[in-house]
């Protein structure tokens, strides 16, 4: 079974230019999270989706962070225009369960988009 | 002010010597505590789902315990390939209910 595919692997910008990153869930898993991790950190949540419902989104910051999940499928995060300190490994991740499940946090991470702001 | 700490930060051990992981929360209305290893340059890999106080998971060189403010992740007789960072994440109450990671224990194994 294929496992959490994110694209692309690496990516270096200059300030101000605009990226995104792509992810396709494991097949079936109807609840997919976007996560920021700084080095040495721990993974911060940006962004929930049950379906194509985003459940939470607290922590996006809204003005220049965007997210969609088209068909309740495949995602998409983006950044415009991107800042330095939005240097860091963006990890998507897909869980079958959600809600107020307890193996709701039993998450199937890809592999993570290394972005580096110049 | 709801939060999961790790300690140590890092934790240097000799093939073979035996020692523990610490996890400590302050949530209300836990769900579910989860510990997973990452390796450097991968996304954070699943090991275990503790529910209750007193529950304990075993997986190889690796046992999870759980009580009512902490997780303890047990390694004995580390390899040096039990190298990684440990991350323990809490899934707790809500109306949507939330999870949150710690920042880790990054472990050294040494032969």
């Amino acid at each position: 079974e294929a496992g959490v595919v994110q694209s692309p692997r690496y990516k270096i910008i200059e300030k101000k230019q605009p990226v995104a990153f792509w992810c396709n869930p494991i097949s079936g898993h109807n609840t997919l999270y976007w996560y920021r991790q700084n080095l040495g950190q721990g993974p911060e949540l940006l962004i929930r989706y049950e379906n194509e419902e985003a459940v939470d989104d607290s922590q996006l910051p809204k003005d220049r962070f965007s997210a969609e999940r088209l068909k309740g499928v495949d995602s998409t995060l983006k950044i415009q225009p991107a800042e330095l300190g939005d240097s860091a490994v963006y990890l998507c991740a897909s869980s079958l369960e959600g809600g107020l499940s307890g193996s709701a946090g039993e998450l199937f991470f890809g592999e993570g988009s290394r972005l580096t702001v110049l | 002010e709801d939060q999961v700490t790790q300690s140590p930060e890092a934790l240097r051990l000799q093939e073979g010597e035996s020692s523990s992981l610490n996890c400590s929360y302050t949530v209300s209305g836990l769900r579910g505590l989860f510990w997973y290893r990452q390796d450097p340059g991968k996304g954070p890999e699943f090991l275990f789902t503790l529910y209750s106080a007193g529950e304990e998971k075993e997986k190889e060189r690796l046992k999870a315990t759980l009580t009512k403010k902490e997780s303890f992740l047990h390694i004995t007789a580390p390899k040096p390939e039990d190298s990684a960072t440990y991350l323990c994440a809490v899934y707790y109450g809500g109306s949507q209910g939330n999870l949150i990671f710690g920042k880790g224990t990054k472990l050294s194994v040494k032969p």
